[in-house]
């Protein structure tokens, strides 16, 4: 029952540096999303993808960039890490567009440190 | 401007008591789930609620829907420890994207 994993768990990094978070599901849903959790503001959109090969904007999406190649997965990457996207980041899935009152079901997050 | 605003942001009682947590917005929506965070995870899907004045109950917590489909609010009877955590409601915003918007949550905490 592996659901939504993320890879990895825990991150520092130095600001400058770059790394990759990889987000799996093994559900055979077509929609995921990135977001970010920071104190006192909920969760926000980073990017989303409707499908295999497509990806689209959410809310903060600047310093991010993600690939879909495969329907199972989803990367979020920074390519230049800056303190300011120290926060716990959560990958999530559903069968479909969530607007029809879907579930969208979650990982258990990668907290990212960068100093 | 948040889409959703969620109060209290903090709530510490006591085990055995009733509490109320509201999410409101000035937008209208087609239906609004209801998510519970615990410490170290990520959210689970309550509840989801479609039409204006619904009313749904899931063990002790009971969930409205406003009849103009602008707010909700989730009431927990009898609080145990087990329902300590961050309960946040989400939407479709009208901006577009395929994706739930958050409220920024209510943290529980009860204590035993």
């Amino acid at each position: 029952n592996a659901g939504v994993t993320q890879t990895p768990k825990f991150r520092v990094l130095k600001t400058g540096q770059s790394m990759t978070l990889l987000c799996a599901q093994d559900m055979n849903h077509e929609y995921m999303y990135w977001y970010r959790q920071d104190p006192g503001m909920g969760l926000r959109l980073i990017h989303y993808s409707v499908g295999e090969g497509t990806t689209a904007k959410g809310e903060v999406p600047d310093g991010y960039n993600v690939s879909r190649l495969k329907k199972q997965n989803f990367l979020l990457g920074l390519e230049s890490a800056a303190p300011s996207q120290t926060s716990v980041y959560f990958c999530a899935s559903s069968y479909t567009w969530t607007g029809f009152g879907t579930e969208a079901f979650f990982g258990q997050g990668t907290r990212l440190t960068v100093v | 401007t948040q889409l959703l605003e969620q109060s209290p942001q903090f709530l510490s009682i006591q085990e055995g008591e009733n509490l109320t947590v509201y999410c409101n917005s000035s937008s209208v929506f087609s239906s609004l789930q209801w998510y519970r965070q615990e410490p170290g995870e990520g959210p689970v899907l309550l509840v989801t609620v479609v039409t204006g004045g619904e009313v749904k109950k899931l063990k002790r917590l009971t969930f409205q829907f406003g009849d103009a489909r602008k707010d909700s609010s989730l009431h927990i009877t009898a609080a145990q420890p087990g329902d300590t955590g961050l309960y946040l409601c989400a939407v479709i915003s009208d901006t577009g994207r395929r994706a739930l918007t958050f409220g920024s949550g209510t943290r529980l905490q009860v204590q035993p």
